[in-house]
């Protein structure tokens, strides 16, 4: 596998399940993120990690809860959502401090809260 | 703080007809620039960049140039196809960001017709 994949590709579930977001990159990068895209509404930004260790919160609700137990590895767990949580979850990696800073996408997880 | 603004949408064109998405950010120092491309049902791919003042950004008949006097980095095609219908967004990440952060414009639409 090669770039950043993710999985599952589609999750529905309901206010009470619980479930996990995975994504995993393929390019030696050191920083990822979680993004959440919803209709009509800009990219948000949710977390950011660097070298493993959590270094952006941007006030996201704790049922919306991060791990990266790798720098190639980052997971979002979900708990007790609400149906307006229904969007879009991207995950991407990055290396900071290279010349561009771009960042790389995965696929994407299409997450419907029934 | 850093910001990009990218015209609204949505934008419909004719196969053939010129492109023009127009991109103005806010930034301190030097900002790397990038459009990004959202297929449907796909994460964001990046379609170019640029890291320097008067750097042209060019892939697949787009291109951009970094205008730094004016603050803009709008897109253009000169001849657009159906293949091209998806959402386009700009994007900055500040020079020497140690998080690789970037600020995302809305998203611009573009459905091109046979």
């Amino acid at each position: 596998e090669t770039g950043v994949t993710q999985t599952p590709r589609h999750l529905v579930m309901g206010m009470t399940n619980k479930k996990s977001l995975k994504c995993e990159q393929h390019l030696g990068h050191n920083a990822m993120y979680w993004y959440k895209q919803s209709a009509k509404k800009p990219l948000e930004l949710m977390f950011v990690y660097s070298l493993e260790e959590r270094v952006e919160n941007n006030s996201v609700p704790s049922r919306f809860s991060p791990e990266c137990p790798n720098s190639s590895h980052l997971f979002l767990h979900l708990h007790t959502l609400q149906p307006e949580d229904s969007a879009l979850y991207l995950c991407a990696s990055s290396q900071p401090g290279t010349s561009a800073n771009e960042q790389f996408f995965g696929p994407g997880t299409r997450l419907t809260v029934l | 703080g850093d910001s990009v603004t990218q015209m609204e949408g949505p934008v419909t064109l004719s196969e053939e007809a010129f492109l023009t998405i127009n991109c103005t950010y806010t930034a301190t120092g030097y900002p790397s620039l990038f459009w990004y491309v959202q297929y449907p049902g796909e994460g964001l791919q990046l379609l170019l960049k640029a890291t320097k003042a008067d750097d042209k950004g060019s892939n697949k008949g787009f291109e951009a140039t970094y205008r730094k006097e004016t603050t803009s980095f709008h897109l253009e095609k000169g001849s657009v196809q159906v293949s091209d219908s998806a959402v386009y967004f700009c994007a900055l990440s500040g020079r020497g960001s140690t998080l690789g952060r970037l600020y995302f414009g809305r998203g611009t639409q573009l459905t091109v017709w046979p």
